[in-house]
């Protein structure tokens, strides 16, 4: 009974390869966003979905591409991984978008070769 | 530019009491948000302040003052448990756009 879950827990993989991390919650939250944790530990968000529809896209390459296909999931996919891709990802989610706690998931570590 | 700034690490012994500081500077505010993390855990809600003054919620308690952009946790009777990084929040709009700090790591010793 996960609140928000990811798969995978552990990605290790090549440079130049694509790669898909998965995020699911169950607490009928509304809205879901991906974070990028580096190795300094500052946390940075990426995306928000608000109700499948995108609210927060950040200066990001638009290697990664976040997809919505429902409320309950938020998937992160990247092309082209590059060395400094290497990070942890959490995904999180909230009731709404306005003044309400996030709940994140475990956190996916990639590491890139 | 925005910034967070938080100290780095801290020391204190078990049963002692333990202020972190966090102060702010973001272009939007919509609330303050402490979040505590384990090393290799994702974070974990403990306290928000939207208003200036104190909110306590049992050994852990969090102040804001808006005009001075800053706030404080305040960890109580700490145990061992509570080594960890703590994290301050901004959200800095109503979408839910968080900016975070690099994390204060507390380290209580017996």
């Amino acid at each position: 009974d996960t609140a928000v879950s990811q798969t995978p827990k552990y990605l290790v993989t090549q440079m130049g390869n694509d790669k898909s991390i998965k995020c699911e919650q169950n607490l009928g939250h509304d809205t879901m966003y991906w974070y990028k944790q580096d190795s300094k530990k500052f946390l940075k968000i990426m995306f928000s979905y608000n109700n499948k529809e995108l609210i927060i896209n950040e200066t990001v390459p638009n290697r990664f591409s976040p997809k919505s296909p429902d409320k309950a999931h938020l998937n992160l996919h990247i092309n082209s991984l590059e060395l400094g891709d290497s990070a942890v990802y959490f995904c999180a989610s909230s009731h709404s978008s306005r003044l309400d706690t996030q709940y994140f998931g475990p956190g996916t570590r990639l590491t890139v070769l | 530019g925005q910034n967070i700034d938080q100290p780095t690490e801290m020391t204190a012994t078990e049963g002692a009491i333990v202020q972190i500081n966090c102060t702010y500077q973001t272009s939007g505010f919509n609330g303050l948000f402490w979040y505590q993390q384990h090393a290799g855990e994702a974070p974990t809600f403990l306290s928000y302040n939207v208003l200036d003054g104190l909110e306590e919620k049992g050994r852990f308690s969090s102040f804001l003052s808006r005009s001075k952009g800053y706030s404080y946790l305040l960890l109580k009777e700490l145990q061992m448990k509570d080594s960890a990084s703590y994290l301050c929040a901004v959200l800095t709009d109503s979408w839910g756009k968080f900016q975070f700090g690099a994390g204060t790591q507390v380290v209580v010793t017996p």
